[in-house]
């Protein structure tokens, strides 16, 4: 099991462009999870997904910012018009379906930087 | 929603010293309390994690209490060592919603040689 994979690792871009963050969950994983890390903060919230359903976006911002997570393929969260406080890393993490109350296993995360 | 508090932010000690790391969480309904570590560059991985029917739990040198009156829990970490130096975060997953986990702000453990 290769674990969560997120891709790219690094992503610059220069403002107003758009930025796609891709998250593959653990196989047998159905449920992703995305945060945000700022540098010495701590993992916010942004959105709760499952196949094909937006669970909880309660913690994305409600303009620029959008994320899905198709029946084939990975989960991407996008963000468009990039601006400079947009400069983060972006975690994906996932569970599976059978227990909801475990473990979230993270990806590597996407260092994302607006320039 | 859930609110998650965690102290220190910082916290330096010698090797050998003990270490610990402090949470307070708001919903009640909580009943998965998770902590990871993370070091420099890397992603969070999970070390230990404790449920609500549970007091305590102990895994060779780290061992987490839960206070479900006060809404507490908290990280030890014995005998320290260097490699231990991270960013460790507590977190909370409540079941009166989604099950998303809320995490604390983070601790930075220092364990000085």
């Amino acid at each position: 099991n290769a674990g969560v994979m997120q891709n790219p690792r690094h992503l610059v871009r220069r403002r107003g462009q758009e930025a796609r963050l891709r998250c593959s969950p653990m196989k047998g994983h159905s449920h992703v999870y995305w945060y945000r890390q700022l540098p010495e903060e701590g993992l916010k919230f942004m959105v709760y997904l499952q196949k094909e359903n937006i669970i909880d976006e309660s913690g994305m911002p409600k303009e620029r910012f959008s994320a899905e997570f198709p029946k084939e393929g990975p989960s991407i969260l996008r963000i468009q018009q990039v601006v400079r406080g947009d400069s983060a890393a972006y975690f994906c993490a996932s569970s599976p379906q059978e227990d909801l109350n475990t473990e979230a296993f993270f990806g590597q995360g996407t260092r994302l930087t607006v320039v | 929603g859930e609110n998650v508090e965690q102290h220190p932010s910082t916290l330096s000690v010698q090797e050998g010293d003990s270490a610990v790391i402090k949470c307070t969480y708001s919903d009640s309904a909580s009943n998965y309390f998770p902590w990871y570590k993370q070091e420099l560059g890397k992603r969070p991985q999970l070390i230990i994690d404790i449920r609500s029917n549970v007091g305590e739990k102990k895994d060779q040198r780290i061992a987490v209490t839960l206070n479900k009156t006060a809404k507490h829990f908290s990280l030890h970490i014995t005998e320290t060592q260097p490699e231990d130096s991270a960013v460790y975060f507590c977190a909370a997953s409540w079941t009166g919603g989604s099950y998303i986990p809320t995490f604390g702000r983070g601790t930075s453990l220092i364990v000085h040689p």
